[in-house]
């Protein structure tokens, strides 16, 4: 069963604007991650934030994490065309990455 | 950074025959190795983990004589689609942790189109 909810399923924005998805997961996890995938192709790892953390930040990228809510946020600031993809959220509590439902975004040159 | 290949990229066959799919760590070893199944516009849903050298575990729901999975070697896993239908059409991924590292490395995908 898939563990984590992704919202908004959609996001449509101007290049240059910051664009925030979010992730829910169920069960306790040891990381939760998040991967890029453009359209017919494998996943590409952007960032990895371990559940004693926080915030993390990586180039564009800010991660954070609420273990009390059982959630996190990507933000990528300053988007560009080239950022369109589909993000997903992945947690970790057994050694097996659960994929969330992913977030397509697409960035409007 | 590591890197995991996958073979072929896309596949169309007709129902009835049975499918392999490759998936090659290139430039480091994998005791495991995840497969993954995606349909159109969703996300990815966990089949089996593959254990060089030993039974793969399949998750809740896979069909283990369907998807045959054998991880012969440090750097090979295969999944075979046995006997397949169009019901089999999807998007398989393969990937694989880093030595070391909790994170993934995914091979470029598999299209399987069964007429």
């Amino acid at each position: 069963s898939q563990q984590g909810e992704e919202d908004p399923q959609a996001l449509s924005i101007q290049e240059g604007e910051n664009a925030t998805m979010n992730c829910s997961y169920k069960t306790s996890i040891n990381n939760l991650q998040w991967y890029r995938q453009n359209s017919g192709r494998g996943l590409v790892h952007l960032i990895l934030i371990r559940s004693n953390e926080r915030e993390k930040h990586s180039g564009r990228l800010r991660v954070t994490l609420d273990t009390s809510k059982k959630s996190s946020s990507l933000l990528i600031t300053a988007s560009r065309a080239a950022d369109t993809a589909s993000y997903f959220c992945a947690t970790d509590n057994t050694g097996k990455l659960i994929f969330g439902q992913g977030t397509t975004l697409q960035v409007k040159p | 950074g590591a890197v995991v290949s996958q073979h072929p990229s896309w596949v169309i066959c007709k129902s009835g025959t049975s499918v392999k799919i490759e998936c090659r760590s290139l430039d480091f070893q994998a005791t495991t190795m995840f497969w993954y199944r995606q349909f159109p516009k969703q996300s990815l849903m966990l089949m089996a983990t593959s254990n060089e050298g030993s039974k793969a575990t399949y998750e809740q729901g896979v069909e283990k004589d369907k998807f045959l999975i054998n991880h012969a070697s440090l750097t090979l896993s295969t999944l075979t689609v046995t006997s397949a239908h169009p019901e089999d059409s999807s998007f398989y991924i393969c990937s694989a942790p880093g030595q070391g590292l909790p994170k993934l490395f995914f091979g470029s995908g598999t299209q399987l189109s069964v007429l």
